[in-house]
């Protein structure tokens, strides 16, 4: 089946402006995760869903930064104001979700390569 | 607080050469272990993971890697690399009793030489 979609694959913005990004995860995976890939800041966890709901959206490194999940599936993160220090790649990653038992793997997408001017 | 450390940013070896890939985490709870690799401009692939029972975990690609709670390490290797395996590698944590957000280190970028 089809794997973790991201779009768009590349976005080049003004900074100031409001981005969209957007993940598709794999059918019937009730987890999402986002996280940030930077040259400064390695790998960082952004923000977790379970469903539609967040439980934790610790890793928001700013108000600026928000993101919400629709049907339990598609997920958009959003970007306002955008600042040079925002160009990274945002990954989406999905899985199942267990109680017990250990983790379920995370599939991850592509990755949408943001860039602030 | 838990984390994740790489030791160095950089490995080469020669193709048919041993690789070994350093992981070190610091916890106060049972971890599960990850090691990931990210080939040029792609995601993240699951290359093996470690939750419990067997320390030595066996992955894709015939890479390997054993957890040892001891060392609090949890060492990527594989006996012979091939050309192919040239990319960067991302050792992982996460902690159980709840979901799977990973913490992950800063990243060994592996290169492999004729």
């Amino acid at each position: 089946g089809a794997g973790v979609s991201q779009s768009p694959s590349n976005k080049v913005t003004e900074k100031g402006k409001d981005v969209e990004l957007r993940c598709d995860p794999i059918s019937g995976h009730t987890a999402l995760y986002w996280y940030r890939q930077s040259l400064g800041q390695g790998l960082e966890f952004l923000i977790y869903f379970q469903g539609n709901s967040a439980p934790d959206k610790s890793g928001l490194p700013s108000d600026r930064f928000s993101a919400e999940r629709t049907g339990g599936s598609v997920s958009t993160l959003t970007i306002q104001r955008t600042q040079q220090e925002d160009s990274a790649v945002y990954l989406c990653a999905s899985s199942l979700w267990r109680l017990a038992g250990g983790p379920d793997t995370q599939y991850f997408g592509p990755g949408t390569r943001l860039t602030v001017l | 607080a838990q984390s994740v450390t790489q030791l160095g940013s950089h490995v080469s070896v020669s193709e048919g050469a041993l690789v070994l890939l350093r992981c070190n985490y610091s916890s106060s709870v049972p971890p599960y272990l990850f090691w990931y690799v990210q080939y040029p401009n792609q995601g993240l692939q699951l290359l093996l993971k470690y939750t419990t029972g067997a320390t030595l975990v066996k992955g894709i690609n015939g890479f390997e890697a054993e957890f040892k709670k001891s060392e609090t390490s949890f060492h990527l290797t594989k006996p012979s690399a091939h050309m192919s395996d040239a990319a960067e590698y991302f050792c992982a944590v996460s902690f159980s009793g709840g979901y799977n957000k990973l913490i992950f280190g800063a990243g060994t970028r592996l290169a492999v030489h004729p």
